[in-house]
C-alpha cells in the first residue's frame, strides 16, 4: 500500500510568486490534514479535510493560503502571494474515517527568497 | 489550551546506551498521545499511541513509552540506542474534536548517537 506522497519535495520561489503543493493521502482515508514546520518550531496545524469538505481551517495563517480537494483525492494547498515568512517544510498527513493515527507524508521543503 | 513540551531540543548518547526522550503535555481530558520521529530525508513516521488502558506502551523499532497521568507525562525510552536511531523525534498529543483529531507538537528533540 502507497503511504501519503507530496510534491514537490522541495520549491524555491521568490516573494510575491505563487506555489501549489500537492498531496495524495493513502487511498480510502477520508481526513486529510496539512502541517507546517517553520524554521525548527513546533510542527503546527493548518487544517483538516473530510473528504471534499473543510473540517477546521482555523490554523490557516492567512489568505493568501488556500487549500482544495478535489473529489476527496489529492489536496492542495496554494500559497499567493508567497512571502518570506511562509518558507519552511509543509506536512500532509491522513486516516481512515474514525481511527486517530495520522500518516506523513514526506513533507515540501519551501523557501521563499 | 493543549501543549506539549519536549525540554530537551539535544540529546547525545552512545551507541549501545539506554535513552529517555521527555514528553510533558496540557490537556483537559484524557489525552490521544502519539510519538513520532522523523530520520534524515524522511517523513514523521509512527513509533507509537496511547489512546487508552495499560499505560505502558510497545512501539516499533524497540521503543516504548509510559502514559502517567499524575505527571502528565508521557516519556519514550529504549533500553539500547542503535546509530539508526539518530533522528529527530516528536511527541503529540490529539486534539480531539467533532469526532477527528487535530495534533499538537512539541518542538522535537534531535538525538544524535556516538559510535
Amino acid at each position: 500500500e502507497a503511504g501519503v506522497t507530496q510534491f514537490p519535495s522541495h520549491s524555491v520561489i521568490e516573494k510575491g510568486q505563487t506555489v501549489t503543493l500537492r498531496c495524495d493521502p493513502i487511498s480510502g482515508h477520508d481526513n486529510l490534514y496539512w502541517y507546517r514546520r517553520v524554521m525548527g518550531k513546533e510542527i503546527k496545524f493548518l487544517l483538516h479535510f473530510v473528504k471534499e469538505s473543510k473540517q477546521d481551517e482555523s490554523g490557516m495563517p492567512n489568505n493568501r493560503f488556500l487549500a482544495e480537494r478535489t473529489g476527496g483525492t489529492y489536496s492542495t494547498l496554494k500559497v499567493q502571494p508567497a512571502e518570506l515568512e511562509d518558507s519552511g517544510v509543509y506536512f500532509c498527513a491522513s486516516s481512515q474515517p474514525y481511527h486517530y493515527e495520522q500518516y506523513f507524508g514526506p513533507g515540501t521543503r519551501l523557501t521563499v527568497t | 489550551a493543549q501543549s506539549v513540551t519536549q525540554p530537551d531540543i539535544h540529546i547525545t548518547v552512545s551507541e549501545g546506551a539506554s535513552l529517555e526522550l521527555r514528553c510533558n503535555y496540557s490537556y483537559g481530558a484524557t489525552p490521544y498521545l502519539f510519538w513520532y520521529v522523523q530520520s534524515p530525508g524522511q517523513g514523521l513516521q509512527l513509533l507509537l499511541k496511547y489512546f487508552s488502558g495499560d499505560t505502558l506502551v510497545q512501539g516499533i523499532k524497540g521503543f516504548e513509552a509510559e502514559f502517567k497521568r499524575s505527571q502528565s507525562s508521557f516519556n519514550l525510552r529504549k533500553p539500547s540506542v542503535h546509530w539508526s536511531d539518530a533522528a529527530e523525534y516528536f511527541c503529540a498529543v490529539g486534539s480531539r474534536s467533532g469526532g477527528y483529531n487535530k495534533l499538537i507538537f512539541g518542538a522535537g528533540t534531535r538525538l544524535a548517537v556516538h559510535p
